[in-house]
């Protein structure tokens, strides 16, 4: 399984947009990339999945370029409540989906 | 998403006392489950992965006899700290895998074990 490096905190301010990358250079072929995000004492709530170029949906975008080493998550103007831990996730396909975390991004956002 | 049910949400016990947790997930059928525990301030780690029907496959250094796994069916999986120790108090947290190639994996809500 591919080993991801995330930033280990970040900070913003209400109303901005945050991005958080994620390197992921010996992922596999078939492996799609998959976003969580924590809050404390919760499990891990799923944000969005690709696999190559952009993916948008309500909540985020996922940007993944051509050679799909990295991507990066996309928060359109964060609130206090997108404070939260998010992790980044290669994920293989097929039936065996063995998700493995790293420490993932600790984001503050502030008043 | 899926809507996956963790009982107890928390649960405080003597240490050489057994727990157990039990996962459900409610909308589908979860032929993999994967478990997890969380230390403070760390992030998951896997504890084991069991298939509907067979014995569980655990991760290096996570003992098998102390935390049982039973996935008897496709919707229930139960994980039993046998004679729970202080370290042994943790956030744990279930992921039941219906293995489709772009299926999302959902997580538990959780369950906080705290041994005195």
């Amino acid at each position: 399984l591919a080993k991801t490096t995330q930033p280990i905190s970040m900070d913003s301010y209400e109303g901005q947009e945050v991005n958080i990358t994620c390197s992921h250079n010996n992922i596999a072929t078939n492996d799609y990339i998959t976003w969580y995000q924590q809050f404390p004492s919760q499990g891990p709530r799923f944000i969005i999945q690709g696999y190559k170029t952009k993916v948008t949906n309500e909540v985020a975008s996922l940007f993944i370029p051509a050679d799909r080493k990295s991507s990066t998550l996309s928060l359109p103007r964060v609130s206090l409540s997108d404070t939260a831990v998010y992790y980044c996730l290669p994920r293989g396909s097929g039936g065996y989906n063995k998700l493995i975390f790293g420490a993932g991004t600790r984001l503050a956002v502030h008043p | 998403g899926a809507v996956v049910s963790q009982h107890p949400s928390r649960v405080i016990c003597k240490s050489g006392t057994s727990v157990k947790i039990e996962c459900r997930s409610l909308d589908f059928q979860a032929t993999t489950m994967f478990w997890y525990r969380q230390f403070p301030k760390q992030s998951l780690m896997l504890m084991a992965t069991s298939n509907e029907g067979s014995k569980a496959t655990y991760e290096q250094g996570v003992e098998k006899d102390k935390f049982l796994i039973n996935h008897a069916s496709l919707t229930l999986s139960t994980l039993t700290v046998t004679s729970a120790h202080p370290e042994d108090s943790s956030f744990y947290i279930c992921s039941p895998a219906s293995g489709g190639e772009t299926d999302t994996q959902y997580f538990g809500p959780g369950t906080r074990l705290t041994v005195l």
